[in-house]
Formats: C-alpha cells, structure tokens, sequence
C-alpha cells in the first residue's frame, strides 16, 4: 500500500463538468506534485507545492487549477476538460523540493473524458 | 524533453535468471538519480537511488550502477520473480527537476 492516497481511483466526466482530485499524505513531507501520465510513457510534471504554496506550474492550462489546502492536502480541480486531459493522474510527495531524496506517489486517478 | 533514454524498451528473461536495465543520461551535472517500479493499474514505486559521489549502491535483490565517465546508469535485480514484471523507469535529477527515461517493460517468462 502506498503512503500517499488518492480519491478517487477512476473518474468518468463530461466536457462541461467540473471535479476535483484529492491526494492525501502524512508523511510530514513539504513538498506534493501533480503529475499526469499517458498509457506507455512516462509521467510529466504539471504543479510542484512547497511548503503548501505554488512553485511550479508547468505552464498547464487554466482548466486545471491546483488547491494546497494544508501541509498534507493537495487537490486538482477540473473545469472544461477536453478528451486528450484523459490519462492517469499522480501525486507525489517528497521531504522537500529540490532536495536528494525520492518522491513517493499514490496509485493515481484514472480520469476519462467524454 | 527528456534526456534519459533506454537501450531496450522490452526486456524478456527466464525467472531466477538476474535481470539489468540499462538507462543513459545527457546531463553530466546531475546528481542524484532514482529508479521506479510501475506495475499495471499502480503508481510508480521508488525502489533504489544513488547520489554522484557513489558507483554502486545495493538493496533487497537490487542493485544500482552509475558509470559517470560514460553517462550510464544500470538496474540489476537478481533471481527475478513473477512480481517483478513492471515497467522501470529510471529518473535523474537537473537543475531540481526530475527528468524522466522513457522506461523498460521487463517480462519474466515461467
């Protein structure tokens, strides 16, 4: 089991929807990360939080709004999302950005777009 | 992009036999490099990092290689199980990025 959570495991929205992805870890790290992963590669970065404020934005679009609530909370909320946002998105933590150690990831959220 | 690539993208070996994936890496001023198990329908799962000032590192029926004369990063993982059979990545990181080798699929035959 991982010691990251995420909710839910798989989720089905239309184009005009709007929902969220939640990532949970008490870990007592400082650092959480959005990735998304599409079938056979490897995952892309999106958001990097430290210390619970934005410090990467991979120049995603704004359909994709990222909410640090605390240390230990990290959301992903969804607005207007095309087919092609469809893949499989990874939170991850990490005692601090930048530093020499390794991010952990929760088993992710399927999201399908229709 | 990325600027971590694999030799093999498919590795096929007969378990009990000792498996190594190989990662090459363009950035001779990284630091620190990981290697991640994904298996299917999960996330990816740490399982061996290495710091630059290091050659080798070992764990649990694993072992990490860094030959940094020649750019070159390797995963050997010995006596190969069913419960091996995931795809590795290999990460390094620049500049307090992460950058990502594109992974090697490793199937164990019975």
């Amino acid at each position: 089991d991982t010691e990251v959570t995420q909710t839910p495991k798989h989720l089905v929205m239309g184009m005009t929807n709007k929902k969220s992805l939640k990532c949970e870890q008490h870990m007592g790290h400082r650092a959480m990360y959005w990735y998304k992963q599409k079938a056979k590669k490897p995952p892309e970065l999106m958001f990097v939080y430290s210390y619970e404020k934005l410090s990467i934005n991979e120049s995603v679009p704004s359909r994709f709004s990222p909410e640090c609530p605390n240390s230990s909370l990290l959301n992903l909320h969804l607005h207007a999302l095309q087919p092609e946002d469809s893949a499989l998105y990874l939170c991850a933590s990490s005692q601090m950005q930048g530093e020499n150690s390794p991010l952990h990831f929760g088993n992710g959220t399927r999201l399908t777009v229709t | 992009g990325e600027s971590v690539g694999l030799h093999l993208p498919t590795l096929s070996v007969q378990e009990g036999d000792n498996s190594i994936i190989n990662c090459a890496y363009s950035n001779s001023a990284s630091d620190y490099f990981i290697w991640y198990k994904q298996e299917s329908g999960k996330g990816p799962q740490f399982i061996i990092d290495i710091r630059s000032n290091m050659d080798k590192r070992q764990g649990q029926r694993v072992t990490v290689l860094l030959n940094k004369t020649v750019k070159h990063l390797s995963l050997q993982i010995a006596a190969t199980q069913p419960g091996d059979s995931a795809v590795y990545f290999c990460a390094e990181r620049s500049n307090y990025q992460l950058i990502w080798g594109a992974g090697t699929k490793l199937i164990i035959k019975p």
